[in-house]
């Protein structure tokens, strides 16, 4: 069982409310991802992160953001809810670039 | 029973038999692959892996078979049961890109398998 965490399980929002969802790991990873899974449907990276204070974009544009300011610690932040933004997010941790990644259980987000 | 998971994303088979599942990779320069297991409601959890070098690896009911020639890679589960039952996906990475995004794992687009009892 991996030891990567992420709070709340299922969170269902308003249009427009600022949310934060939070992920973390105690494996001392430095390399840390967000993916964005519609139920059923592929994994889209949203953010990736090679170490603390470092953060980058990933291959399906997100309007939500991310910090890195402990290893441990990689929280993604909606600043307004859409319905568009329904979706389940997971978030994952690894040692080293392209070698395995360990998930958390996933947010189920759901903004009416 | 097999299936390509990039076309053909449903597999079924009855509970007991062999399941083979395929995919398909993208990147020549990859040397890392893995297998990972969704269930409903959770994230991906790692089943199994092979590095290039390697043309085969068992685990406990499965079985990975690489084949760099064609790019093409398979998960084989032995005695299917309806715990089997989940999303499979296959990823790949360069661990030799040891900085550069084009090193982050690339995931194949997911192959349901759904066991019969």
């Amino acid at each position: 069982e991996a030891d990567i965490y992420q709070t709340p399980r299922y969170l269902v929002i308003g249009t427009g409310k600022k949310i934060t969802l939070e992920c973390s790991q105690t494996m001392g990873h430095d390399k840390m991802y967000w993916y964005q899974q519609d139920p059923g449907m592929e994994l889209h990276l949203i953010h990736y992160s090679y170490g603390v204070n470092s953060t980058e974009k990933g291959d399906l544009s997100s309007e939500s953001t991310v910090s890195r300011i402990r290893t441990e610690h990689f929280p993604l932040t909606l600043e307004s809810a859409r319905p568009s933004h329904t979706s389940q997010y997971l978030c994952a941790s690894s040692e080293y670039v392209g070698s395995t990644q360990y998930f958390g259980p996933g947010t189920r987000l759901t903004v009416l | 029973g097999e299936s390509v998971g990039l076309h053909l994303p449903t597999l079924s088979v009855q509970e007991g038999d062999n399941s083979i599942i395929n995919c398909a990779y993208s990147n020549s320069a990859s040397d890392y692959f893995i297998w990972y297991k969704q269930e409903s409601g959770k994230g991906p959890q790692f089943i199994i892996d092979i590095r290039s070098n390697m043309d085969k690896r068992q685990g406990q009911r499965v079985t990975v078979l690489l084949n760099k020639t064609v790019k093409h890679l398979s998960l084989q589960i032995a005695a299917t049961q309806p715990g089997d039952s989940a999303v499979y996906f296959c990823a790949e990475g360069d661990r030799k890109n040891y900085g550069g995004s084009q090193g982050n794992l690339i995931f194949g687009k997911g192959t349901k398998l759904s066991v019969k009892p």
